[in-house]
């Protein structure tokens, strides 16, 4: 199945701090996700992102598909930024779930 | 309003013990899914329905089982065959994959989890 990597594995920045997450995948992609679990374990749906670039506030995410990697950036940092952030493709062929990597686990401090 | 519900929050079983994991959505979603987190890993795919009364295994399906009785919901039992049940289960739905609706193919939504201790 698809390989995912993320870097870096842990994080930590001051309040109003730039930063950037990469997710590198090993095969082609239909559909790729990234996710914040905040502290309770609830996942929240960031981007759906196969391709291209999207924005949302003060976050955004680019995929390059042909080049097999996703960036999530975040721009001025906030507390409630904290938590662990996962981008998880989808191969395609209809049967199977997303694949997660291990994360980036970001701390935001005040 | 929308959305995913898993009960209950906390789960506690003592060992040679099933039990059973409720995952509910009123999204009309086809799909559901059950996945399985460890601490500081990703999330590993336990089984998968596309349909009513149709569900495939995952990546870690040994010592689980489920059922898709009703689109709106599908409950997973741990039986005591699993050997390290311990761990925090999400539950998650789609539209069914090979079907776009706008620009999303296949984009899961998940539960707020379930957290299983073994005692």
């Amino acid at each position: 199945g698809i390989q995912v990597e993320q870097s870096p594995p842990d994080l930590i920045l001051q309040e109003g701090a730039n930063s950037t997450l990469r997710c590198n995948f090993s095969d082609s992609v239909n559909n790729l996700q990234w996710f914040h679990q905040n502290p309770w374990g609830q996942l929240i749906n960031l981007f759906y992102i196969p391709s291209g670039t999207k924005q949302n506030g003060r976050l955004s995410a680019t995929t390059v598909a042909t080049e097999r990697y996703s960036l999530l950036y975040i721009s001025s940092s906030q507390t409630t930024d904290s938590g662990v952030y996962f981008c998880a493709p989808y191969s395609g062929g209809g049967a199977d779930g997303l694949t997660f990597g291990k994360g980036t686990h970001l701390i935001i401090q005040p | 309003d929308g959305g995913i519900t898993q009960s209950p929050k906390y789960l506690f079983r003592k060992e040679g013990q099933n039990v059973t994991l409720s995952c509910e959505q009123n999204l009309n979603h086809d799909a559901m899914y059950w996945y399985r987190q460890d601490p500081g890993q990703g999330l590993r795919l336990i089984y998968y329905s596309q349909i009513v009364n149709d569900f495939q295994k995952g990546d870690i399906a040994e010592g689980y089982s489920v059922s898709r009785e009703k689109k709106e919901s599908f409950p997973l039992t741990v039986t005591s065959a699993q050997k390290n049940p311990t761990a925090f289960y999400l539950c998650a739905s789609s539209i069914r994959p090979g079907v776009t609706s706008g620009n999303s193919y296949n984009e899961q939504f998940f539960g707020p989890g379930t957290r299983l201790t073994v005692l």
